[in-house]
Parts: C-alpha cells; structure tokens; sequence
C-alpha cells in the first residue's frame, strides 16, 4: 500500500447521468477526506469521515451528492443527476489523527 | 471575503532568482499552516509547516506572523523545477472538520531559463 489510490483517474459524463467514484486510503489511516478543485481555485472540503462516520459535510455538498466508507476503510463519493458545475477534479486524501494528509491523484470529472 | 487570500501571480521569474508570496488568513483561531505545492493536473503535496518561529528547508524558508495572520514563503535561487502552484493553506478550528484543510487559490511560479 504506497498511497491513496483514486478511480477513475477522468470520467466524461452526460448532463443528468449518475457517477460513483471510489477512493482507496492509506490502510492504517483512519481519517478520510473529499475535495473538490475547480479551475484557478484551491481545493475545497466537501466531507470527512473518522473510520465509518461521517462526522461532517460542508454546505458545497448539495442533496444530489453522497459520500460512503461503509467498513471504514475505502469510499464512494456519488453524484446524482450531473450538471455542468460539477465538473472539478475530485481528490480524496487519509490521514491519521494528528498527521498530515496523503492526497490521491484525483478523478477528474467532465460533464458535457 | 475568502478565509485565506493569496495573490494568483503568475510571477515570472528567472532561473536563480528569489521570490517571495505571501498569504493572509481571516480565522484567528486557525491552528497550523503549511505550503503545498501542486503541479498541472496532479494533486497538492505538502512543501513544508509554517511555525511562528520560522523554518526553512533547503532553499525555501516559511514564516507565520499570527499578530497580522500572514504567511510567506520565500524561495532562493529558485530553479527551473519549482514551477508550479504554491497553495497556503491553515487548518480550522480544533475538532472542526476533523482538522480541515482550508486552501487558497494558489500562486503561478514560472521559471524560466
């Protein structure tokens, strides 16, 4: 295990359309993290869970999106019914409690 | 207003010259501060923690004036491989977000031979 692995690394999707993405963490990491990255912006926090808990949820994550870690390990961010908005780079980043994050590459997300 | 500021640049540089970016933050009770570095289309990695004390690493020293809530990062002799996007960034409130990192919008570094 060499890092946080995301996939899928892009996904093109129709306006509408549903999308699942899955986020791999470090293995002894129990914090877990969702961002999202537009264009000429910094990343920005969507949610955090602290091993299967979704302890938080920011105002940027509306009703059509849904975050999981159901075993407190890997994750799912989904989105429902795409709008052009949404497309961002998606990056998932663990950590352990009082350590710093391990990003992942991302997904990057096009809605057409 | 946004919580950290940063000017976007880009700041074009040549090769072996100092730069210096600076940072604002509006949460006063803001805990720990870092620089990140991220190149085109990959993700942020850390560059280096911000103390108030000051810290520097090889060529690239950071500072925290928590009196004004401002954050540089100056690089010397800067090389062809720092290009990128320096992003600040501090963390909420202790037990908030389970520490959430807050990002700026990042500085363009191009340099350039």
């Amino acid at each position: 295990d060499t890092g946080v692995s995301q996939n899928p690394r892009h996904k093109i999707t129709k306006r509408g359309q549903n999308v699942t993405f899955r986020c791999d963490p470090i293995s002894e990491h129990n914090r877990l993290y969702w961002y999202r990255q537009t264009l000429g912006q910094g990343p920005e926090f969507l949610t955090y869970f602290q091993n299967e808990a979704q302890l938080e949820k920011s105002r940027l994550l509306s009703d059509r999106f849904s975050a999981e870690r159901p075993k407190g390990s890997f994750s799912t961010l989904e989105i429902q019914r795409t709008e052009q908005g949404d497309s961002a780079m998606y990056l998932c980043a663990s950590s352990l409690v009082g350590y710093g994050y391990t990003f992942g590459s991302g997904t990057r997300l096009t809605v057409v | 207003r946004k919580e950290v500021e940063q000017d976007p640049g880009p700041f074009n540089v040549p090769e072996g010259a100092t730069v210096a970016f600076n940072c604002t933050y509006s949460n006063s009770a803001s805990q720990s501060f870092f620089w990140y570095r991220q190149d085109c289309r990959k993700e942020p990695k850390l560059l280096m923690s911000v103390y108030s004390s000051g810290n520097e690493d090889g060529r690239f020293t950071a500072q925290l004036n928590r009196a004004s809530q401002y954050i540089s990062l100056l690089i010397r002799d800067s090389k062809l491989s720092d290009s990128a996007t320096y992003l600040c960034v501090v963390t909420g409130l202790p037990g908030e977000y389970g520490n959430k990192l807050v990002f700026g919008a990042g500085t363009i570094l191009r340099v350039k031979s």
